[in-house]
């Protein structure tokens, strides 16, 4: 599977856009780009993903580099509800179903 | 709508026993898959059921096991409990698009 590397952690005040970096190199045609957080105590939450184009949906956008090799997930103004781990996954155009590699993520710490 | 639904939320077991954890995805879903997540591995995918058929696995020991009924639920089993069993269990369903909806959990503790 492709790997996709992360920052460990990142900090944002509040009512800031934050800008979430991956860096997939190895990504493939075909890979899909995923994120997901999870906040403090829950399962993790689908963020967005995308193939190719940049993606916006009411949580986030998420802008993919022409090569495809690395992505940034963007927060607009971020909250304190927004204090979470963020993971950027790839997954296979598979059609007999995918598993999601989470690996570490990045935490994002928001401040007031 | 009604979300993923994970029962029990707690669960306390001593070594050598058996768990059964249950988890009722989103009406219409039919692709549930599960996941341990642990504070030195992270989450790590455990099996994926689609239609009653076992589609993709992780690397688990075959004490892990699941299944799918013809309603979508699903139910997964650890046998032979082990200390390092303790985990929070997740299970996602999937309409079969590309967004997967988490349930709250299963927390299990072996002692």
């Amino acid at each position: 599977d492709a790997k996709t590397t992360q920052p460990n952690s990142m900090e944002s005040n509040e009512e800031e856009p934050v800008h979430l970096p991956c860096n997939h190199s190895t990504i493939s045609g075909t890979d899909y780009i995923h994120w997901y957080r999870q906040l403090p105590s829950q399962g993790p939450e689908y963020v967005i993903h995308g193939l190719t184009s940049n993606v916006n949906n009411r949580m986030a956008s998420l802008a993919i580099a022409e090569d495809r090799k690395s992505s940034t997930l963007i927060l607009h103004r971020a909250t304190l509800r927004d204090a979470a781990v963020y993971y950027c996954i790839l997954t296979e155009n598979s059609n007999s179903g995918y598993a999601l590699n989470f690996g570490k993520g990045t935490s994002l710490l928001v401040t007031p | 709508k009604a979300g993923v639904t994970q029962t029990p939320r707690y669960l306390i077991k001593t070594r050598g026993q058996q768990v059964t954890l249950s988890c009722s995805p989103i009406s219409g879903h039919r692709s549930v898959s599960w996941y341990q997540q642990t504070p030195g591995q992270g989450l790590q995918f455990l099996f994926e059921y689609f239609s009653e058929t076992q589609r993709n696995k992780g690397n688990f020991p075959g004490r892990f096991s699941g299944r799918q009924f013809s309603n979508s639920r699903s139910e997964m089993n650890v046998s032979t409990l082990e200390l390092g069993d303790s985990a929070l269990y997740l299970c996602a369903s999937s309409l079969g698009g590309r967004g997967y909806t988490f349930g709250s959990g299963t927390r299990l503790t072996v002692v």
